[in-house]
C-alpha cells in the first residue's frame, strides 16, 4: 500500500516557468511533510518542509502548499532554472512513532529547458 | 565535518555472496537509517536505529541485517545476495530533536 502518491512522474518546464509537483497522503497521523531534491549520482537533500498547522511555506523560489482536508500538498518552483533539473521526492513522517521514518513518494524527474 | 559517508561507491556481487555496506556520520546524530532506491520507486526504509545498541526493521528488511555498536557507524549486511537486492543504497542520519535527515552519497550495488 503506497501511503504517499506523487505526480507527475516526469515534468518538462521552460526556463522561467512554474514547476508544480503534487502529492497525496493517506495516513492522517502524518505531521511532517518534506520535499527532497536529488541530483544524479547524489543523495537526496532536504529542500523545504511543512507541518500541517500552516497552509503554505515559502523559501525563495520554492513554495509548499498544504491542504489538510484534502490530504494533499504540492511543491511550486517559481522562475524555474536549468539548475533546478533534478528528481524531487515528497515524503511524510509521523513523529509519534518515535522513529521519524520517512515514507517517500515515487519521485518526479524535472527537466528545465532553456 | 564530512557529514554522512558511505563505502563502497559501487560494487558488483555474485548471487549468494555476502558483503557489508559501510555508513559513518560525524555529526553526532542519534538516529540513522538505511534506504534502498529502485528506479521509479522512491526510497524504501530497510532498517533504522535510534541510538547505539538499538535497531529496528523498516518496510523492506528481508535479506538484510544491521548493527549499531557506536553512535557514528551503522553498517548494513547482506548475507546471501540475490538479484532482487540490486539497487542504490542510501544511509541517512538526524538529530533526535530535529526532523531533517541528512543523506550520504549512496552505494550502487549490482547482484548478478
Amino acid at each position: 500500500q503506497q501511503q504517499v502518491k506523487q505526480s507527475p512522474q516526469s515534468l518538462i518546464v521552460q526556463k522561467g516557468g512554474i514547476s508544480i509537483i503534487n502529492c497525496a497522503y493517506e495516513n492522517t497521523a502524518f505531521d511532517y511533510f518534506p520535499w527532497y531534491q536529488q541530483f544524479p549520482g547524489k543523495g537526496p537533500a532536504l529542500l523545504i518542509a511543512i507541518r500541517p498547522d500552516v497552509s503554505e511555506k515559502k523559501e525563495g523560489r520554492f513554495t509548499i502548499s498544504f491542504n489538510k482536508s484534502a490530504k494533499q500538498f504540492s511543491l511550486h518552483i517559481m522562475d524555474s532554472q536549468p539548475g533546478d533539473s533534478a528528481t524531487y521526492f515528497c515524503a511524510a513522517s509521523y513523529s509519534g512513532a518515535g522513529s521519524y521514518q520517512l515514507t517517500f513518494g515515487k519521485g518526479t524527474k524535472l527537466s528545465v529547458i532553456p | 565535518n564530512a557529514g554522512v559517508t558511505q563505502t563502497p561507491k559501487f560494487r558488483i556481487l555474485k548471487i549468494g555472496q555476502s558483503m557489508t555496506l559501510q555508513c559513518t556520520q560525524d555529526m553526532n546524530h542519534n538516529y540513522m537509517y538505511w534506504y534502498r532506491q529502485d528506479p521509479g520507486m522512491g526510497l524504501k526504509l530497510i532498517y533504522y536505529s535510534v541510538g547505539a545498541g538499538i535497531t529496528d526493521k523498516g518496510e523492506v528488511p528481508n535479506g538484510y541485517n544491521v548493527s549499531r555498536s557506536t553512535t557514528e557507524d551503522f553498517p548494513l549486511r547482506l548475507e546471501l545476495a540475490a538479484p532482487s537486492q540490486t539497487s542504490v543504497y542510501f544511509c541517512a542520519s538526524k538529530f533526535r530533536d530535529r526532523e531533517e535527515q541528512y543523506f550520504g552519497p549512496g552505494t550502487r550495488l549490482t547482484v548478478t
